[in-house]
């Protein structure tokens, strides 16, 4: 059965700062992995989508780096805002869709 | 606007009561799902669909029903619900097994 962890559980940062989450997972057997910013009782937004073929993909401040041969996933948020005040959830798919219990991060101004 | 749509937002009722969320997508996506979020616990899958009339149960099936009648719909149904059910509930859809997912906005359930 897939497990999908996430370091830190919670992160606070000064705004400015470049920071990293970490995503791990058991099986490498996947199709894609997903990046997703949670509010606080709000639904999903999708982040990013990672292709298993893929090494990484970018979009504005972020980048999410995949390397499925060792399990792991990075989401780098450059330049980082009070904005970006949230939780930071990584999916992993394979038959389902797999989650990770995120990481939440306070950017403080 | 391609969205995820679910009826309710929130809904409180009592404990033995049948209930149905209603999950609705305009995608045309093949796959969707259900997944409930608890603190500490994090986000569950209960069941999922890969297409008309084809569901599977997922980590936490155990008190839910679904079905699959036609592709823009997934509703979720809790034939007797307990306060263990009380949680925030997720539908969400992609257009197949290499496509990312669209979540909706959420149903808060509280059972008393």
């Amino acid at each position: 059965k897939q497990e999908v962890t996430q370091i830190p559980a919670a992160l606070s940062v000064p705004e400015g700062e470049n920071l990293v989450l970490n995503c791990s997972f058991t099986d490498s057997a996947i199709y894609n992995l997903q990046w997703f910013r949670q509010d606080p009782g709000k639904g999903l937004t999708s982040l990013l989508l990672i292709q298993s073929s893929q090494r990484e993909q970018t979009s504005g401040r972020l980048n999410a780096s995949l390397d499925k041969s060792s399990g792991r996933s990075t989401l780098y948020i450059a330049a980082s805002q009070p904005g970006d005040s949230a939780t930071y959830l990584c999916a992993v798919k394979n038959s389902t869709l797999t989650f990770g219990k995120g990481t939440m991060l306070l950017v403080s101004p | 606007e391609a969205q995820v749509t679910q009826n309710p937002r929130y809904l409180i009722t009592v404990t033995g009561k049948k209930l149905t969320v209603t999950c609705s997508q305009n995608m045309n996506h093949e796959y969707m799902s259900w997944y409930r979020q608890d603190p500490g616990l994090g986000l569950r899958q209960i069941y999922y669909s890969m297409n008309v009339e084809v569901t599977d149960k997922g980590d936490v099936p155990e008190g839910y029903k679904v079905s699959r009648k036609e592709k823009r719909n997934f509703p979720l149904i809790l034939e007797s619900p307990s306060p263990n059910q009380t949680s925030l509930y997720f539908c969400a859809s992609a257009r197949g097994a290499f496509y990312g997912y669209t979540f909706g906005s959420g149903t808060r359930l509280t059972v008393v």
